[in-house]
């Protein structure tokens, strides 16, 4: 059983659209992140939520929007991209308050903007 | 702010040979944890190795050490006996304990390839 999963690994589609990727884990986890690796393998956080309460939130446009249905989902939706958006999104998950709070991640979704 | 450097964008290494991947950290916070993850070519995180910053000892997970010498700021990852699946993109990250720090800042990674 994969613990953390994104879907679609692939996504491909033009500038100006909407999309979303989704994220699952099964590890019974209470917090979760959205990471993005840019094209020099850079990576970022952009959110995080506990509980399905918003915790972080770096500076990323307001284009993106994460949203988290319950602890086990937490789903990025993108509004109108663009080029720069062409990157790979990784989710994570971990349980806060163990001390190691050691993050899992999904496989990442690589999504090409044209 | 945290801040993690990984000076070696490249290394190579005999296969059963070890190697030290360098890792120098920045922080203000008196409580953080340190972690080490492997990148393989098919693209995804997997987590290698933790270390607390109060712990006592260098954390081990089979071939994995760290070499964590607080007063220099360093978490360097040793690889004992290499194998050629162990040729992939290793990242040092730090993380802070206090409530907004939960999230994992990286350093831009060394490139490993391990010669046959």
């Amino acid at each position: 059983d994969t613990a953390v999963s994104q879907t679609p690994k692939y996504l491909v589609t033009q500038m100006g659209n909407d999309k979303s990727i989704k994220c699952e884990q099964n590890l019974g986890h209470d917090t979760m992140y959205w990471y993005k690796q840019d094209s020099k393998k850079f990576l970022k956080i952009m959110f995080s939520y506990n509980n399905k309460e918003l915790i972080i939130n770096e500076t990323v446009p307001n284009r993106f929007s994460p949203k988290s249905p319950d602890k086990a989902h937490l789903n990025l939706h993108i509004n109108s991209l663009e080029l720069g958006d062409s990157a790979v999104y990784f989710c994570a998950s971990s349980q806060l308050g163990t001390g190691k709070n050691i993050q899992y991640f999904g496989a990442g979704t690589r999504l090409s903007v044209l | 702010a945290q801040k993690i450097t990984q000076t070696q964008p490249g290394m190579f290494v005999q296969e059963k040979e070890a190697v030290t991947l360098d890792c120098t950290y920045d922080t203000s916070d008196p409580s953080y944890g340190l972690f080490w993850y492997k990148q393989p070519s098919s693209g995804e995180m997997i987590f290698l190795i933790y270390q607390g910053s109060y712990d006592q000892q260098n954390a081990t997970e089979g071939r994995y050490s760290l070499n964590f010498q607080k007063a220099r700021k360093s978490a360097n990852l040793v690889i004992s006996a290499s194998q050629l699946g162990d040729s992939a993109m290793y990242f040092c990250a730090m993380r802070g304990t206090g409530a907004g720090s939960y999230q994992l800042t990286f350093g831009k990674g060394t490139k490993l390839s391990v010669i046959p």
